[in-house]
Formats: C-alpha cells, sequence, structure tokens
C-alpha cells in the first residue's frame, strides 16, 4: 500500500549538532510539507514543496533547510540544533492541485 | 493576519450526545475547508472536507461551512468514547489556490465519557 513514513520516529541529540529528518511518500505526491507541533502553538508550517527542484519556507523556517532531488522525498535539516527545537515533527503530502494533506507518524526530537 | 482560531476546550460530552466543534478563518476568500482528529501520540487524520456552504455528512460526522460568516463547524452524533481526541480545524488561506498550503488551529479536545 501507498504510505508516507518519517524516520527516525525518536531522535535525542546535542545542542550544535546538525540533524537530519527524513520523509519518504510512495504515493507519487508531488506537494510535501513539513510541520512541527507545540504545546499551544498547534501545527506550524516550516517548509512545503511543489515538486523536484521546488522548496520555500513557511512561518518558522529559521534554522530548518530542505532540499528536493526526487519526489518522494523531502528530507529536514536543522543546521545546528537548538533547545527551542525540540518538538514533534510531522511530514506531510497532498496530490498537485489539491490540497488535502496525508501526514507521517511524526519524528519526536529532543534538543539537550 | 492568517489565522484560523479553534474554541481551546476541553469539550467534555456525554456517551450518545452530539458534540459541536467550532471553528472561524480570517480570510472569507478561503475555498478548502478540514477536519482532521489527532488521538494522542498520533499523527493528523482527515476526518472530513468541504467546500461549499452547507452541510456535508459522512457517518455520524457532518461538517457546516457558513462562509458569509466565515465559520466551519463539525458535529459529531451519538459520540462513543473512541472519538476522545483534538480535533483540528485547517483551512487553505492563500485566496484562489488550491496548491495546498493550509492553516491550522490550535485544536480541540474532545473527552466522550462513558
Amino acid at each position: 500500500d501507498a504510505e508516507i513514513t518519517q524516520s527516525p520516529r525518536h531522535k535525542i541529540t546535542e545542542t550544535g549538532r546538525q540533524v537530519t529528518l527524513a520523509c519518504h511518500q510512495t504515493w507519487n505526491h508531488n506537494n510535501m510539507f513539513w510541520y512541527r507541533q507545540d504545546l499551544g502553538h498547534g501545527l506550524r508550517l516550516i517548509h512545503y514543496s511543489y515538486g523536484v527542484q521546488d522548496t520555500n519556507k513557511g512561518e518558522v523556517s529559521d534554522g530548518y533547510s530542505v532540499s528536493r532531488s526526487n519526489t518522494e522525498d523531502l528530507p529536514l535539516t536543522l543546521e545546528s540544533a537548538a533547545s527551542s527545537q525540540t518538538s514533534v515533527y510531522f511530514c506531510a503530502s497532498s496530490r498537485p492541485g489539491t490540497d488535502t494533506q496525508y501526514f507521517g507518524p511524526g519524528t519526536r526530537l529532543t534538543v539537550l | 493576519q492568517k489565522e484560523v482560531e479553534q474554541n481551546s476546550g476541553p469539550l467534555s460530552v456525554p456517551e450518545g450526545a452530539i458534540a459541536s466543534l467550532n471553528c472561524t478563518y480570517s480570510d472569507r476568500g478561503s475555498q478548502s475547508f478540514f477536519w482532521y482528529r489527532q488521538y494522542s501520540g498520533k499523527s493528523p487524520e482527515l476526518i472530513m472536507s468541504i467546500y461549499s456552504n452547507g452541510d456535508k455528512e459522512d457517518g455520524r460526522f457532518t461538517a457546516q461551512l457558513n462562509k458569509a460568516s466565515q465559520y466551519v463547524s463539525l458535529l459529531i452524533r451519538d459520540s462513543q468514547p473512541s472519538d476522545s481526541a483534538t480535533y483540528l480545524c485547517a483551512v487553505n488561506l492563500d485566496r484562489g489556490s488550491t496548491l495546498g498550503r493550509l492553516y491550522f488551529g490550535r485544536g480541540t479536545q474532545l473527552t466522550v465519557w462513558p
């Protein structure tokens, strides 16, 4: 079955380290999104992509980057992890021309 | 400022009752509206989408949209303890765009007690 996966599911890292969170979908969706979810803030958009080589900043993009080299993957990189980036991260995707998003299982990241 | 607002809750209803969840949004030109359910420790899952004014029913769930009032709601009939979750309202606030960027409310926590 087509699906969207994220790895790792849990990650503990130290301040200043570079961290990459993976997102992989087998639906052949063009549109992919990264969110973080924190208590009191709900889901906030970090970066998004509408296709290969396309990337866009969301509302909380500082300290994060993405690259899109193929349709299936949109890895999220924290260049130098900070304690404020401790959060649950969700990846989502949608078909071209639609805005119905389907979410991956999430990654819980702790920055010590 | 693009905003989606939900009653913060928590909302508590007895089993078998109707649960009513409400959401308002900032842009009258918005075209796409979604309700997601999120169980504790899990990812959001799509319950319903609605695009036209009026009601849309799917089983025990009814979404209601009033674009003039910038208001969308979700009714859950015959509530069950398994409906206990956080419900997220999401709106495409990018006027005229179908590319898919959604804005989410902070969610309303629903508890259905036996």
